[in-house]
């Protein structure tokens, strides 16, 4: 079975740090990666999503991540946080080829001060 | 379009009692899913609907059961309510399925209260 760590369980940073969550997988087959968002009080969104090709992905906001097989993991980044990526952040894998169910970390909580 | 809705938003019940959830996938979708959110475990699987059958089951005891109506619409029934059960249940919908790379698309959930 598929299990998703997040290691960083509350990161507290300034406006303008730069970001990296980590997020590692277990699973030896080909993964199908994600990353949500969940801001205060509204619903989970997508934030970026890798299935093939490069394993640098952009999404929205600013935000990436890499897809690093060998390491199992899928961290993501961002160059300067802002006020307003104060959310909640979870990963989530799901198997290709085999049982579809997602798998999702147990989140992190961002909070940037201003 | 519509995003995916839930009702009821909040809901508070006694142990023993039963609770039914209910869900509207965006227009269009097939696949439903159900998760149970809470501050310790995050978002676990409970189950996924497509085409009115269950695909994909996670592990949570028969207790909790679901449907899907030929209109995509999904319920998610709780029976026997203990004091475990209080978490937000989110539900997702996507094109097809749940799995391979396909986006999900959440609603806003529904906060259960156990008393």
């Amino acid at each position: 079975a598929q299990s998703v760590s997040q290691h960083n369980h509350h990161v507290i940073l300034s406006e303008a740090a730069s970001l990296e969550l980590g997020c590692n997988y277990s699973y030896g087959g080909t993964v199908n990666l994600f990353w949500y968002v969940q801001y205060p009080g509204q619903h989970l969104q997508l934030l970026l999503k890798y299935f093939s090709g490069d394993p640098l992905v952009k999404g929205i906001k600013g935000f990436e991540a890499e897809f690093i097989k060998s390491k199992f993991s899928f961290n993501l980044r961002k160059p300067s946080v802002q006020w307003s990526d104060t959310a909640e952040y979870f990963c989530a894998v799901t198997a290709s080829g085999g049982s579809y169910i997602p798998t999702f970390g147990r989140g992190t909580s961002l909070i940037v001060h201003p | 379009k519509a995003g995916v809705t839930q009702t009821p938003r909040y809901l508070i019940k006694t142990r023993g009692q039963q609770v039914t959830l209910s869900c509207s996938p965006i227009s269009g979708h097939r696949s439903v899913s159900w998760y149970q959110q809470t501050p310790g475990q995050g978002l676990q699987f409970l189950f996924e609907y497509f085409s009115e059958t269950q695909r994909n089951k996670g592990n949570f005891p028969g207790r909790f059961s679901g449907r899907q109506f030929s209109n995509s619409r999904s319920e998610m029934n709780v029976s026997t309510l203990e004091l475990g059960d209080s978490a937000l249940y989110l539900c997702a919908s996507s094109l097809t399925t749940s799995g391979g790379h396909n986006e999900q698309f959440f609603g806003p959930g529904t906060r259960l209260t156990v008393l």
